[in-house]
């Protein structure tokens, strides 16, 4: 059975700093893994999409890695702003219909 | 509409009522997926629509809780005799086709049941 682990589960940093989240799986066997950002009382918003295929994502400030082999993924935030404050959720597709997600992280950038 | 919408925003309901939750897919999106959140916890899967049929609704937790999408675009999911334990936010996401294409998500529907 899949399952997906999601460390720290609360982290708490400066303004301006990198970092890195981390997500973890126990079975390789994923057609894609996606990182999502959830704000407080909203729903979820996309950032990533990584298939299984690729190595890597980018967009602005953020980069998400995948290693299928030792069952990781990785979101780095570049420059972290206040905004960057939400909890980062990710994903994974391991084919049939459903979709798997870790507890995520709860982030919060301190001005 | 631009974005997948979820009605109502908040839902608060007696112990042992019947319930309806609303999603609006984006235009065009032929898959359909509700999921559950729980506090402090990631969304949860319940089922999922291809089209009008549901391809797999094996995570739906008990036979109070059914969902349709009698036209393929607008889903409705149905909590009978609701209890404490069903409180949670319902969300609800689409994408293109299904399988490995992108979800997007609506706001979710936070029901509490008192």
């Amino acid at each position: 059975k899949q399952e997906v682990t999601q460390i720290p589960a609360a982290l708490s940093v400066p303004e301006g700093e990198n970092l890195v989240l981390n997500c973890s799986f126990t079975d390789s066997a994923i057609y894609n893994l996606q990182w999502f950002r959830q704000d407080p009382g909203k729903g979820l918003t996309s950032l990533l999409l990584i298939q299984s295929s690729q190595r890597e994502q980018t967009s602005g400030r953020l980069n998400a890695s995948l290693d299928k082999s030792s069952g990781r993924s990785t979101l780095y935030i570049a420059a972290s702003q206040p905004g960057d404050s939400a909890t980062y959720l990710c994903a994974l597709y391991t084919g049939g219909f459903k979709t798997i997600f870790g507890a995520g992280t709860r982030l919060f950038v301190k001005a | 509409g631009a974005g997948v919408s979820q009605t109502p925003s908040n839902k608060v309901t007696e112990k042992g009522k019947y319930v309806e939750l609303r999603c609006d897919p984006i235009s065009g999106h032929t898959a359909l997926y509700w999921y559950r959140q729980s506090l402090g916890q990631g969304p949860e899967f319940l089922i999922y629509f291809q089209g009008t049929g549901a391809a797999d609704d094996s995570g739906l937790p008990n036979d109070r809780f059914f969902a349709v999408r009698p036209e393929g675009s607008v889903s409705t999911l149905k909590i009978q005799r609701t209890e404490r334990g069903d409180s949670a936010v319902y969300l609800c996401a689409s994408s293109l086709s299904g399988g490995a294409n992108e979800q997007f998500f609506g706001p979710g529907t936070r029901l509490t049941v008192l």
